[in-house]
């Protein structure tokens, strides 16, 4: 099993939409999560990071199920710029190892 | 703030031949990684640092070799490259050992034919 795993996509929405993504990880000693955003052949770019009791960033909401060990990003009133792919990243600092999903891709249509 | 700056951007070579790549870091970053990113794969680590004069393996480390000499700078060599190694490397650096983020560079495009 993976250590991190998030639904490849593509999500496809009319501007506009609201739209969520989930990213579920298996080690119940993860500590620290964040998204990042990557467009076509670019370097990933950090969006925000995710706090246990959730967090917010303009049109973008991050949330912490620990119980249930995952997070979720939710967008907003989507634009065409958001289209991209969005990966996350688990962090067991205890280890200093980085795990990253395989990243969800969107679309985001006029 | 360049933030993290990697050269070159884009690097032709054939079988056997060796290269270095560079990154940079202005940030003053303890940690320091390579990564290579292919299509279908995610992100893979190959080497990383933890400090000046300090490297260690990851989980893709045969083939490239690594030295942090200084603080600033991590290279990563090939030096027979294969046409496995084409791919895109991303540099990332990291403030320390706690739960601060990873700051890539934009990338190294490498083909090998």
């Amino acid at each position: 099993r993976k250590e991190v795993e998030q639904d490849p996509g593509p999500f496809n929405v009319p501007e506009g939409a609201t739209v969520a993504f989930n990213c579920t990880y298996s080690n119940s000693a993860s500590q620290s999560f964040f998204w990042y955003r990557q467009d076509c052949r670019k370097e990933p770019k950090l969006l925000m990071s995710v706090y246990s009791s959730g967090n917010e960033d303009g049109r973008f909401t991050a949330q912490l199920n620990r119980a249930s060990q995952y997070i979720s990003l939710l967008i907003r009133d989507s634009k065409l710029s958001d289209s991209a792919t969005y990966l996350c990243v688990v962090i067991i600092y205890n280890f200093n190892k980085f795990y990253f999903g395989s990243g969800t891709k969107l679309n985001v249509k006029p | 703030n360049a933030g993290v700056t990697q050269t070159p951007k884009f690097r032709v070579l054939k079988t056997g031949q060796s290269m270095t790549l560079l990154c940079a870091q202005d940030m003053n970053h303890e940690y320091m990684y390579w990564y290579r990113q292919d299509p279908g794969m995610g992100l893979r680590l190959i080497h990383y640092s933890v400090g000046e004069g300090t490297t260690a393996k990851g989980e893709v480390p045969d083939g490239y070799n690594v030295s942090r000499l200084k603080k600033q700078n991590f290279l990563l060599g090939l030096e027979s490259a294969a046409p496995s190694q084409t791919s895109v490397y991303f540099c990332a650096s990291r403030k320390d050992r706690t739960n601060s983020p990873l700051h890539f560079g934009n990338g190294t495009r490498l083909t090998v034919t």
